[in-house]
């Protein structure tokens, strides 16, 4: 059964430096998203992506952040010179199409810890 | 204000029985998609089952079935025959845009 991918598993780096994250999304579909869970909260929405576009972003998502597909199979988060409070597990999901009706499919997640 | 609650933080079933985990959502549209996700300690997300807003059945998956109540505004999980391994966090969602969760509540199966 086709699945979302992540790499790495964990990261660990020092506060103000850059981090990438990436993921692999199921190959039919066509929205793409991340979202973070700090440790014992909530999973919480950054943005969407489609058709090499952000198609919604949350508050959370400023300029420190940014989303690319580099190429037809990849979707990567950079968090520019990260912060403590970046710690969090951060999630890929996609989808075949936009709308209520749609499930979205998580990978496996990225635990990213700034020291 | 809230648009998913998930009032137990924590609940307890003894392995083989049934267990209903509690979820509000809060929405003025009227297409919308309820989910609810597992997250195990590994800390994967896994989806469970799926409601629409306009499914008039009550959406099931195996042991997973969803107690939708649209005027109430509720869609509770219940999970029949509770196995060791269904112990995990059970995250309720509402799609209208994006997926928005709520809190989670911690299901431990007791043996």
């Amino acid at each position: 059964e086709p699945e979302v991918t992540q790499t790495p598993s964990h990261q660990v780096t020092q506060m103000g430096q850059e981090v990438i994250l990436r993921c692999v999304p199921i190959s039919n579909h066509l929205y793409f998203y991340w979202y973070r869970q700090i440790l014992g909260q909530k999973v919480e929405f950054l943005v969407s992506f489609y058709n090499n576009e952000i198609s919604e972003k949350s508050e959370i998502f400023d300029d420190q952040f940014s989303v690319e597909r580099p190429d037809g199979s990849n979707f990567t988060l950079k968090i520019r010179s990260t912060k403590l409070e970046d710690s969090a597990m951060y999630f890929c999901a996609s989808s075949v199409s936009s709308g209520g009706a749609e499930t979205q499919y998580f990978g496996p997640g990225t635990r990213l810890l700034v020291l | 204000a809230q648009k998913i609650t998930q009032t137990q933080p924590g609940m307890f079933v003894q392995e083989k029985e049934a267990v209903t985990l509690d979820c509000t959502y809060d929405t003025s549209d009227q297409s919308y998609g309820l989910f609810w996700y597992k997250q195990p300690s590994s800390g994967e997300m896994i989806f469970l089952i799926y409601q629409g807003s306009y499914d008039e059945q009550n959406a099931t998956e195996g042991r997973y079935s969803l107690n939708f109540q649209k005027a109430r505004k509720s869609a509770n999980l219940v999970i029949s025959a509770s196995q060791l391994g269904d112990s995990a966090m059970y995250f309720c969602a509402m799609r209208e845009w994006q997926l928005t969760f709520g809190s989670g509540t911690q299901l431990t199966v007791l043996p």
